[in-house]
Formats: structure tokens, sequence, C-alpha cells
């Protein structure tokens, strides 16, 4: 069963314009998330992270938002640049365990020049 | 400072084959990863390393094993390949301080 969920498989976007990807998870002990970026036939790299004490975290361009009670958050990217092109992945932890990641399917943004 | 490194980027193997994944990191950290990605499906975690000489099932451990021969280098290994085995292979590891990991560029694994 999917713990972690982007439901939005691609989304295109103008250059300039805003971008946001959304995630939802369902398992209430997750404490930490993260969104990482992929391009094509690299790994994925970490982008920004926000731990559950918090509901924003801003890093220039990129901005996650946090909704506990919602079990949602997001990645707001502002202003698109063509080069945002990637597949990201939302990804939620708990603090047990190994704190292995749990990852959603991904969404593939195109930034349209 | 290369990060994470793996071998060998692509192979292509026959059923019944066995092969070792290699991997290797240079920034000191305790906890290591292995992950395979499907088409429509995120990372899903093979088997972990929290720290030298300890290893630990994670949600899709069958087929496998791993090795960790050092703080550096985590190694995964397919026995005896399965066509259920071809995926993409990521390897990780975990930087305590920051509370984030560090992904390898990837073995893309076909078995025939």
């Amino acid at each position: 069963d999917q713990q972690v969920k982007q439901n939005s498989p691609s989304l295109s976007v103008q250059e300039g314009r805003i971008s946001i990807l959304n995630c939802d998870y369902t398992n209430s002990m997750f404490d930490y998330f993260l969104w990482y970026k992929k391009y094509p036939a690299e790994g994925p790299t970490f982008l920004i992270s926000i731990s559950s004490i918090k509901d924003k975290n801003e890093d220039g361009r990129f901005t996650v938002f946090l909704n506990k009670s919602a079990k949602h958050l997001s990645l707001h990217i502002v202003p698109s640049q063509p080069g945002d092109s990637a597949v990201y992945f939302c990804a939620a932890r708990t603090q047990t365990g190994a704190n292995n990641l749990f990852f959603g399917t991904g969404t593939r943004l195109t930034v349209i020049p | 400072n290369a990060g994470v490194t793996q071998t060998p980027k692509f192979q292509v193997l026959k059923t019944g084959q066995s092969m070792t994944l290699q991997c290797a990191q240079d920034m000191n950290h305790n906890s290591m990863y292995w992950y395979r990605q499907d088409p429509g499906m995120g990372l899903r975690l093979i088997y972990y390393s929290a720290s030298e000489g300890t290893t630990d099932k994670g949600e899709v451990p069958n087929g496998y094993n791993v090795s960790r021969l050092n703080k550096r280098e985590f190694s995964l290994r397919l026995e005896s390949a399965a066509p259920s085995q071809t995926s993409v292979y990521f390897c990780a590891s975990r930087d305590g301080l920051r509370d984030t990991q560090y992904f390898g560029p990837g073995t893309r694994l076909t078995v025939l």
C-alpha cells in the first residue's frame, strides 16, 4: 500500500510562472518530508525538506508547505525555469528503524520556454 | 569528492545468473541503502545498513543479499536473477547531521 502518493504523473508550466507539485501521505508517524529532483539517467538529488514541526520552508525559488491535518504537502517553484524540467519525488520518513525514506511515484514537470 | 558511486551503470543478465552491484561513498556516512525503482512506482527499499557491520531487510528484500564491506562500501548481490528483478537500482548514503540521503547514479539491470 502506497503510503506516499503523488496523484499527478505530469505537469506542464510556462517559464516564469509558478509550478505547484502536490503530495499526500497516509502514515501519521511520518515526521520529516523531503523533495528530490531526478533527471534522466541520474540518481535523485535532494532539493528541500521540512520537519513536521513546521508548516513552511523556503530555499530560494523553492518553498515546501506542510498541512499536517490534511496529511498534504506541496512544492512551489517560483519562477519556473526550463532547467527545472525533471521528475520530482516526494519522500517521507519516520524516526524509527532505518530512517529510510518512503517515496511517492513522482511527478514529471515540464517547463515550457 | 565523488559522493556516491555505483558500478556497473548497465547490466544484462540471463535468468539464473548471479551478479553483484557495487556501491561506495566517500562522505563518511554511517548509513547506506539500496533501493529499486520500477516504472510507475516510487523507489522501494531493498536492504539497508545502519552502520558498518550491520544490515537489515527493507520493504522488498526477497532474491537479494547485501554486504557492508566497510564504512565506504555496500554491495547488493543477486544470487539467481529473475525477470522480476529487471529494474533500476539506486544506492544511497545518509547524512545524519542534515538528515538527508544522497543517491548514486543508478544501475540499470535487465534480466532476460
